[in-house]
């Protein structure tokens, strides 16, 4: 079965500065979602990434898709007291009909100190 | 525009009663999801609907985890009889369609269940 693997598995930086999340499956990505989490929410959807070097940006947020590494990055720049919380990536397990369940990682964690 | 609807937010119920979780997804969406998160297991897929229909339900637990989709708006997760080790959230969320494009999902603010 895929299994996703998110590094590291928590974060705390400095109100400002850049950090990347990883996302590495152990299997071929038939398409990565990134989303985020507060506690006691459910998880907000960020980027969907579908194709091997594709790249797409939401604000302040990047996301990188390398399928030959079958991986995936989170980039976040100047990092706000907004964006801390919890990010999952989610992998879907193939293309057909039945295959369009998403196994997640266990998800990382950030702070953002001030 | 409504998201996904899921009631109770809360549970609390005690071992051997029977819990019922509801989810409405977006209106047009013709997939359906159940998860359970927990911090043992993180998220984990329960059982998921295309146009009312199960089509996985590999991730259901036991016999006594039970889900229906009886209109394209409305679904249940049944739990009979409810054990501690249930006790997780449990999120529903929804999709356009099953094909690459459509397949995002979103997701509910789910369902704390507490069985005590």
């Amino acid at each position: 079965s895929q299994e996703l693997e998110q590094s590291p598995q928590s974060l705390i930086v400095q109100e400002g500065k850049n950090l990347t999340i990883n996302c590495t499956s152990s299997k071929t990505l038939y398409g990565l979602y990134w989303y985020k989490q507060k506690y006691g929410e459910g998880l907000i959807f960020l980027m969907m990434l579908q194709k091997g070097g594709e790249e797409k940006s939401h604000e302040k947020i990047t996301a990188k898709l390398d399928e030959k590494k079958q991986q995936s990055s989170l980039h976040i720049t100047a990092s706000q007291p907004s964006h801390a919380g919890i990010y999952l990536c989610g992998a879907r397990v193939g293309i057909i009909q039945g295959a369009q369940k998403l196994v997640f990682g266990q998800g990382t964690r950030l702070t953002i100190n001030p | 525009d409504a998201g996904v609807i899921q009631s109770p937010r809360h549970e609390v119920t005690e071992m051997g009663q029977e819990v019922t979780l509801r989810c409405k997804p977006i209106s047009g969406h013709n997939s359906l999801f159940w998860y359970r998160q927990t911090m043992m297991r993180g998220l984990e897929l329960l059982i998921y609907f295309n146009n009312n229909v199960p089509i996985d339900d590999s991730g259901m637990p036991e016999d006594r985890f039970s889900a229906k989709m009886p209109n394209a708006s409305f679904s249940t997760l049944k739990i009979q009889p409810s054990e501690p080790r249930d006790s997780a959230v449990y999120f529903c969320a929804s999709s356009l369609g099953w094909r690459q494009g459509t397949d995002t999902q979103y997701f509910g603010p789910g369902t704390r269940l507490t069985v005590l």
